[in-house]
C-alpha cells in the first residue's frame, strides 16, 4: 500500500511568487492534516480536512494560505504570496476516520524556502 | 488545551548506551501520546504511541516509552543505542489518537557517538 506522497520534495520561489504544494493521502482516508515546521521550532498543525470539508482550520497562519481538497482525495496547499517566513517544511499526513490504531500517517514533507 | 514539552534539544550517548529523552506533556483530558522519528531525509515515522491500555508501550527499533501520569511524562528509552538510531525524535500529544490534530515537542537530535 502506497504511503502519504507530497509534490515537490523541495521548492525554491522569491519573495512575492506562489507556490502550489500537493498532498496525496493513503487512499481511503477521510482524514487529511497539513502541518509546518519553521526552521528551529516545532511541527505546528495548519488544518484538518474531513473528506472535503475544512474540519479545523485554525493554525492557518493568515489569509494567504489557501488549502483545497476537491473530490476529498489530493489536497493542495497554496501560499500567495510568498513571504519570508513561510520557508518551512510541510508536512500532509492522513488517517482512516474510525481507525482504531489512532496513528496518523505523514508522508516526507515539502521543504519549501522563500528568498 | 495541550501541549508537550522535550527536554533537551540535542542529547549524545555512546553506542551501547542508555538512550533517555524526556518528554512531558499537559493535557486537559486524557490523552493520547506519541513518539515519532525523522531520519535524515525522510519524513517522520511512528515510533510507539500510548492509546490508554498498557503504560509501558513497545515500538519499533526496540524503543519503549512509559506513561507515568501522575508525572505527567512519557520518556523514550532503548537500553544499547546503535549509530543507525541517530535522528530526530519528536513526542505528541493528540486527544483522540487519529482523529484530531496532533500538538508536537521541539524536537530532540540523538547524537549517537561511536
Amino acid at each position: 500500500e502506497a504511503g502519504v506522497t507530497q509534490f515537490p520534495s523541495h521548492s525554491v520561489i522569491e519573495k512575492g511568487q506562489t507556490v502550489t504544494l500537493r498532498c496525496d493521502p493513503i487512499s481511503g482516508h477521510d482524514n487529511l492534516y497539513w502541518y509546518r515546521r519553521v526552521m528551529g521550532k516545532e511541527i505546528k498543525f495548519l488544518l484538518h480536512f474531513v473528506k472535503e470539508s475544512k474540519q479545523d482550520e485554525s493554525g492557518m497562519p493568515n489569509n494567504r494560505f489557501l488549502a483545497e481538497r476537491t473530490g476529498g482525495t489530493y489536497s493542495t496547499l497554496k501560499v500567495q504570496p510568498a513571504e519570508l517566513e513561510d520557508s518551512g517544511v510541510y508536512f500532509c499526513a492522513s488517517s482512516q476516520e474510525g481507525q482504531r490504531n489512532y496513528e496518523q500517517y505523514f508522508g516526507p514533507g515539502t521543504r519549501l524556502t522563500v528568498t | 488545551a495541550q501541549s508537550v514539552t522535550q527536554l533537551g534539544s540535542h542529547v549524545s550517548v555512546s553506542e551501547g548506551a542508555l538512550v533517555l529523552l524526556r518528554c512531558n506533556y499537559s493535557s486537559s483530558v486524557p490523552p493520547y501520546l506519541f513518539w515519532y522519528v525523522q531520519y535524515p531525509n525522510q519524513g517522520l515515522q511512528l515510533l510507539l504511541k500510548y492509546t490508554s491500555a498498557a503504560t509501558l508501550v513497545k515500538g519499533i527499533n526496540g524503543f519503549e516509552a512509559e506513561f507515568k501520569k501522575s508525572e505527567t511524562s512519557f520518556h523514550l528509552t532503548k537500553p544499547s543505542a546503535h549509530m543507525s538510531d541517530a535522528a530526530e525524535y519528536f513526542c505528541a500529544v493528540s486527544h483522540s489518537g487519529g482523529y484530531q490534530k496532533v500538538t508536537f515537542g521541539t524536537g530532540t537530535k540523538l547524537q549517537v557517538i561511536p
